[in-house]
């Protein structure tokens, strides 16, 4: 357990409408990520952060965006969430080996 | 050619099998080798982690490194069927730009 915790568990939003999902992390790690993971599709990165206020994209950013104020805590913001965004979110950090550690995942399901 | 490649299943066994699990990859730099499991709605948990080429073992668990062949596997000994679920591969440079298999799903027949 690396002390990651996910909110909310699950949401339902309407089209159009912004989502905010927040990772926190207890152990100041310097490296959090934000992962989707769809069927066919595995984890992809979204977006990660390499310190407070220092973030870059992944590979599916388009329509994300994050922002970290604080070591501990990760937010990843659908500016209008769209439904081929329904998907479950992980957060992640690196632990002091080089290995990665995932959250509980957070379910959006996007109507 | 996919940068990590997993055979998705599902692989069915009986209760006390050997599994073995296995992933390909392409890309030769590759430092950092892991597996997770992760259980229906679950998030994914680390069970192995590897550096460089070279066996692991933890319990009923043995992680394989092959960097030559660029192969990994995942051997689980006396198979449960609390082992029933789907097992990622990761690799990843220097501990950053992690990259993950499709995963593969594993069902233990009691």
């Amino acid at each position: 357990d690396a002390g990651i915790t996910q909110s909310p568990r699950h949401k339902v939003t309407e089209t159009g409408t912004p989502v905010t999902l927040r990772c926190h992390q207890t152990e100041n790690h310097r490296y959090m990520y934000w992962y989707r993971q769809d069927p066919g599709h595995g984890l992809r990165l979204i977006h990660y952060s390499y310190g407070v206020k220092d973030t870059d994209k992944g590979e599916v950013s388009d329509g994300y965006s994050v922002s970290r104020s604080k070591t501990e805590d990760f937010l990843l913001t659908l500016e209008s969430a769209t439904s081929s965004q329904t998907s479950v979110y992980f957060c992640a950090i690196t632990g002091g080996a080089g290995e990665q550690y995932f959250g509980p995942g957070t379910r959006l399901t996007v109507t | 050619q996919k940068e990590v490649e997993q055979d998705p299943g599902p692989l069915s066994v009986p209760e006390g099998a050997i599994v073995s699990l296995n992933c390909t990859y392409s890309n030769s730099a590759f430092q950092y080798f892991m597996w997770y499991r992760q259980y229906s709605r679950k998030g994914p948990e680390l069970l192995m982690y590897t550096y460089s080429s070279g066996n692991k073992e933890d319990g009923r668990f043995t992680a394989q490194v092959d960097k030559s062949s660029k192969y990994i596997s995942l051997f689980i000994r006396d198979s449960q069927p609390s082992d029933s679920a789907t097992y990622l591969c990761a690799m990843s440079f220097y501990g950053q730009n992690f990259v993950f298999g499709p995963g593969t799903r594993l069902s233990v027949l009691p």
